[in-house]
């Protein structure tokens, strides 16, 4: 059974550019969840989609937004680029969502920002 | 709100030695509580949880602890050996349906 894959690994952007990330999940499952990782900030969550409609977002600026197709697959772009968008971004799918079970993480895209 | 302290944020340990990572919840209504293990260059995994209806659970050489009166669980892993080395994170439900995570602690078990 393939795992969550995400696309691209590592990419460099500067200031004001926009950028989207895509992952496919695990086959079956209808949620996937973003995260963005930063050193000593840990996980931060970004959103929920599950089944196509957003279930849960977080705490970041309108410029982070995702959808989910009706495959499962998701995308997040961030529009208008700032240095400290710099991070390793983890998209997690799951049967329900990670609240009552298991997310299962891609290896991650890593944005730097110049 | 919504948060999740983890403490230690590095633990050093030698080969054999136990290794103890702490977390406190705010969120009252949270009922599960997963571990997840980062090794570098990977996603975060699984490595065990716990649900509110139960205190303890053990996995071999790893176990977790809850206590819902303080809002606090544990990690605890007996007999570390190097590939126990990684980055640990803790979290926690909410109410409101999303999975929040601890900062994260950095074990170095050096053999």
């Amino acid at each position: 059974k393939a795992g969550v894959t995400q696309t691209p690994r590592y990419l460099i952007k500067t200031r004001g550019q926009q950028v989207t990330l895509s992952c496919s999940p695990i086959s079956g499952h209808r949620s996937v969840s973003w995260y963005q990782q930063t050193p000593g900030q840990g996980l931060q969550f970004l959103f929920e989609y599950f089944s196509e409609t957003q279930r849960n977002k977080g705490n970041f600026p309108g410029r982070f937004s995702g959808r989910q197709f009706s495959n499962s697959r998701s995308e997040m772009n961030v529009s208008t680029l700032e240095l400290g968008d710099s991070a390793l971004y983890l998209c997690a799918s799951s049967s329900e969502g990670g609240h009552t079970g298991e997310l299962f993480f891609g290896e991650g895209s890593r944005l730097t920002v110049l | 709100g919504e948060n999740v302290e983890q403490h230690p944020s590095t633990l050093s340990v030698q080969e054999g030695d136990s290794a103890v990572i702490k977390c406190t919840y705010s969120d009252s209504a949270s009922n599960y509580f997963p571990w997840y293990k980062q090794e570098l260059g990977k996603g975060p995994q699984l490595i065990i949880d716990i649900r509110s209806n139960v205190g303890e659970k053990k996995d071999q050489r790893i176990a977790v602890t809850l206590n819902k009166t303080a809002k606090h669980f544990s990690l605890h892993i007996t007999e570390t050996q190097p590939e126990d080395s990684a980055v640990y994170f803790c979290a926690a439900s909410s109410n409101t349906g999303k999975l929040i995570f601890g900062q994260g602690t950095t074990l170095q078990v050096k053999p």
